[in-house]
């Protein structure tokens, strides 16, 4: 299994509230990924990043940010959290850009 | 943006019996994935395949890369009920630079009657 680690793996929180996602690798890759899962949509990339400090937006970036501060790990933030955004969230990484990525468990997360 | 067609959307089938998915796309892709997810965890690689008309096999999966660069199919044979689980394509461009975004199909669903 891909050294990718999750935290939390579950969290409820209330409508408003800012909300961080830690994804932590420990394969030195240089690309990291935050993907979305909703029933009907399938896996939408929110953000990426391709070196420390080197982030980009994906399809469904709006109301999120990402911090990568060092290699293995890669923050989610939601700024003020909506209801919308209640979700399972899933970290990849991969060592180069054209190399399949590789998923953690996910976080599920409630916005109540 | 890219669309992936991935169908059936759910099977229903025996143990022992071959099982096939496939995905479209209106876009070519330079690499074609195949990943299955269980209840509760990421989706895990099982197939990549990098070159048109290419065929490769893991175990009792096989997947193709299309001629046309345009799909890819998986095949399942003499299905076990631990095959169960959502299954899903994911393309991959040409990007360039930074972008080398996957689109993912939105999963065929199988479930295998012991």
């Amino acid at each position: 299994d891909a050294g990718i680690t999750q935290s939390p793996r579950h969290k409820v929180t209330e409508t408003g509230t800012p909300v961080t996602l830690r994804c932590h690798q420990t394969e030195n890759h240089r690309y990291m990924y935050w993907y979305r899962q909703d029933p009907g949509h399938g896996l939408r990339l929110i953000h990426y990043s391709y070196g420390v400090k080197d982030t980009d937006k994906g399809e469904v970036s709006d109301g999120y940010s990402v911090s990568r501060s060092k290699t293995e790990d890669f923050l989610l933030t939601l700024e003020s959290a909506t209801s919308s955004q209640t979700s399972v969230y899933f970290c990849a990484i991969s060592g180069r850009g054209n190399q399949p990525q590789h998923f953690g468990d996910g976080t599920r997360l409630s916005i109540l | 943006g890219q669309q992936l067609n991935q169908s059936p959307q759910s099977m229903f089938i025996q143990e022992g019996e071959d099982v096939s998915m496939n995905c479209t796309s209106s876009s070519i892709f330079n690499t074609w994935l195949w990943y299955k997810q269980d209840p509760g965890e990421g989706p895990v690689l099982l197939i990549a395949l990098y070159k048109a008309g290419e065929l490769t096999s893991n175990g009792r999966l096989t997947a193709q890369f299309g001629i046309t660069r345009k799909d890819s199919f998986l095949n399942i044979s003499a299905s076990i009920p631990s095959d169960v689980g959502i299954y899903f394509c994911a393309g991959q461009g040409e990007g360039g630079g930074s972008n080398y975004k996957l689109t993912f199909g939105k999963g065929t669903l199988l479930t295998v009657n012991p």
